[in-house]
């Protein structure tokens, strides 16, 4: 079993849905989150970040994460087809600079 | 401000042959990390680099894998011989040591296709 895990998808969603992404984890020792976001054939970019359990908003995502039950979740308001990508969450422990990945999940937004 | 930078893009090449990909991360970066990507996979560290040491290369393999950071700055990855199953994205990152998120910077990737 894999450190974190995360359903590959891809998940087709039409232009203006709540989208939910997730990825468990079982390492407890993690306590820096992040998702990470990939257009096709590009490197992966930072898009949220948090730090222990809680929730963080930036414009029409929300990051949260619930550390007793090791799971973490980013929610995409209003989507476009633009947010189409591979999202990757991210987890590294305290002191650690080095994040452990997911696979990645693909969205698909259509019009 | 430039971000960091990989060449080649794509290469193709036979198996046995010989590969080398380059890196120049973003100025000022002293923390560099060579990713490998599997379609359909995430990111998995092969090798981090502080300045000019490596400080993380237990997932490299080194039978075939080499990699050097000369001066601390740009940094080139070599497989020799390459094999199949090395086709692969291979990412380079950089961080910059002491920020509070730990972002790292992905260059655009170097794709390899091992026929």
């Amino acid at each position: 079993q894999k450190e974190v895990e995360q359903d590959p998808g891809p998940l087709s969603v039409p232009e203006g849905a709540i989208v939910s992404l997730n990825c468990t984890y079982s390492n407890s020792a993690f306590q820096y989150f992040m998702w990470y976001r990939q257009y096709s054939r590009k490197g992966p970019e930072l898009l949220m970040y948090t730090y222990s359990s809680g929730n963080k908003e930036d414009g029409r995502f929300t990051a949260q994460v619930d550390k007793s039950s090791k799971y973490i979740s980013l929610f995409i308001r209003d989507s476009q087809p633009s947010d189409s990508a591979t999202y990757l969450c991210a987890m590294r422990q305290g002191g650690s600079y080095i994040p452990t990945f997911g696979r990645g999940t693909s969205l698909i937004v259509h019009p | 401000e430039a971000g960091v930078v990989q060449s080649p893009r794509y290469k193709i090449i036979e198996k046995k042959q010989p590969v080398a990909f380059w890196c120049n991360p973003i100025s000022g970066h002293n923390t560099l990390y060579w990713y490998l990507q599997n379609l359909g996979q995430g990111p998995e560290l092969l090798i981090r680099y502080e300045n000019e040491e490596a400080v993380d290369d237990s997932q490299l393999p080194k039978d075939r894998f080499s990699a050097e950071r000369l001066k601390g700055v740009d940094s080139t990855l070599k497989i020799q011989p390459a094999e199949l199953g090395d086709s692969a994205v291979y990412l380079c990152a950089s961080s910059l040591a002491g920020a509070s998120t730990g972002e790292l910077f992905f260059g655009e990737g170097s794709r390899l296709t091992v026929l």
